[in-house]
């Protein structure tokens, strides 16, 4: 059983650039969540995709977005990137039929 | 909408002192609560859900609802419990999703 991979591991950016990061789902697994984890916080949800649709979003602008592709692997890009996007992103796969999820090792961003 | 609150950032307790992690929420609806834990350098992973009623790696976490607390407890801590916890509710509105608070670090010395 494959566990949730994320690429890349870290990236630095600049404000105002753009950003994808990407998704592999759990062998299995159907739904996709991502998740912002800034420093001494808990991860805060942003958005979830089922069957490549976005099917859930946290209170997050319409400058982050995503996509799902059919092999159940995802997107995270980010637009017009703050200062305060600096933090570690996290994918979690799931099953449509639980709510318990398996996060992915994170990307770390930087944005200076 | 819900909130996870973990009045601790950090607990710091000796081996074989007990352990009480505390986690207090607000839903007025009936949320699914968990437990995460993330060791160092390694992803967050999956401690304990309220519904398994299981006891894993010797922790305990009992779901009360009129107190609206779901406290993660271990008789005898050990070094390798050292980590970050993280506890997470869960609510059913079409899509499931996680709300976590801010975690509490557990440093156990020796």
């Amino acid at each position: 059983e494959t566990g949730v991979t994320q690429s890349p591991t870290h990236l630095i950016k600049t404000r105002g650039q753009q950003v994808t990061l990407r998704c592999s789902s759990q062998s299995g697994h159907n739904t996709v969540s991502w998740y912002q984890q800034a420093l001494g916080q808990g991860p805060q949800f942003i958005f979830q995709y089922y069957r490549e649709e976005e099917n859930g979003r946290g209170n997050f602008p319409p400058r982050f977005s995503g996509l799902q592709f059919p092999n159940y692997s995802s997107e995270l890009n980010v637009n017009a990137l703050e200062l305060d996007d600096s933090a570690l992103y996290l994918c979690a796969s799931s099953t449509q039929w639980t709510n318990e999820q398996y996060f992915g090792p994170g990307t770390r961003l930087t944005v200076t | 909408a819900q909130r996870v609150t973990q009045p601790e950032k950090l607990l710091s307790v000796f081996k074989g002192a007990p352990v009480e992690l505390k986690c207090n929420y607000s839903y007025s609806g009936s949320p699914e609560l968990f437990w995460y834990v993330q060791y160092s350098r390694q992803r967050l992973q999956l401690l304990l859900r309220h519904i398994s009623r299981e006891s894993i790696k010797g922790f305990t976490a009992d779901l009360n609802k009129g107190e609206t607390s779901f406290h993660l407890k271990k008789p005898f801590a050990q070094e390798e419990d050292s980590a970050m916890y993280y506890c997470a509710l869960s609510v059913n509105s079409g899509y499931s999703t996680l709300t976590f608070g801010k975690g509490t670090m557990l440093l156990v010395s020796p």
